[in-house]
């Protein structure tokens, strides 16, 4: 069966300092991936996705980013994060092909102070 | 992708069947509807799915009106864990992926 893995399960970090969350797929092969935020009592917004390694879209412009460095392996980083990048960060993954249900991971919580 | 509408919240009681409707008035013909929800603090967890058929499975029950303009969701027999918010979504396959663009749901409360 399929596991989706989100790490670390909650962030406290000072404003301007980097980020790095990682998203890994067990049990599929060259899945679609994606990148959820949910600010604190908002919907989820969709952040990146990505079809296959290396292949990255960006939904809304801001000082994130994302890779695929491998097939399983998406990754979310910042070079300096805003107070405004607090929030709840969603990992997801889907097979590719017509229609697909997404399966999110359990999320990385984010402070930033 | 069409737009959705559904009430902010509702209450159920436990073991009843909870019923939650959402509108999408301007669906086109290749648009699917699908149903999630998000249990506090965790990532949302897909339901069902339908295009025009009603659907079911072990989690719940889709009906789509045959103008296709709203559908129901039901939860046969709602229990306390069930307590979330359920998200309504009208989406077409895009050429990379399946992008999903969530509302506001609905919040529904299982009560005892």
């Amino acid at each position: 069966s399929q596991t989706i893995h989100q790490w670390p399960a909650t962030l406290v970090q000072p404003v301007g300092s980097p980020l790095s969350l990682e998203c890994t797929v067990e049990g599929t092969s060259n899945p679609n991936l994606y990148w959820y935020r949910q600010a604190a009592g908002r919907g989820l917004q969709l952040l990146f996705y990505s079809v296959g390694i290396g292949q990255i879209s960006s939904e809304v412009p801001q000082n994130l980013s994302a890779s695929r460095p491998q097939d399983r392996q998406f990754i979310l980083s910042s070079k300096k994060l805003l107070l405004s990048d607090s929030g709840f960060y969603l990992c997801a993954w889907s097979v590719g092909g017509h229609l697909p249900e997404q399966y999110f991971g359990p999320g990385t919580r984010l402070t930033v102070t | 992708d069409a737009k959705t509408t559904q009430p902010t919240s509702m209450d159920c009681a436990e073991g009843r069947a909870a019923n939650l409707p959402c509108n999408h008035s301007t669906i086109s013909g290749n648009e699917y509807v699908y149903w999630y929800r998000q249990i506090h603090s965790q990532g949302p967890q897909y339901i069902i799915h339908g295009l025009k058929n009603n659907e079911t499975n072990e989690m719940a029950s889709l009906i789509i009106t045959e103008d296709r303009k709203s559908s129901t969701l039901i939860l046969p027999h709602a229990t306390l864990r069930d307590t979330a918010v359920y998200y309504c979504i009208v989406t077409t396959p895009g050429n990379y992926g399946n992008k999903l663009v969530f509302g506001a749901g609905t919040i529904l409360r299982v009560k005892s």
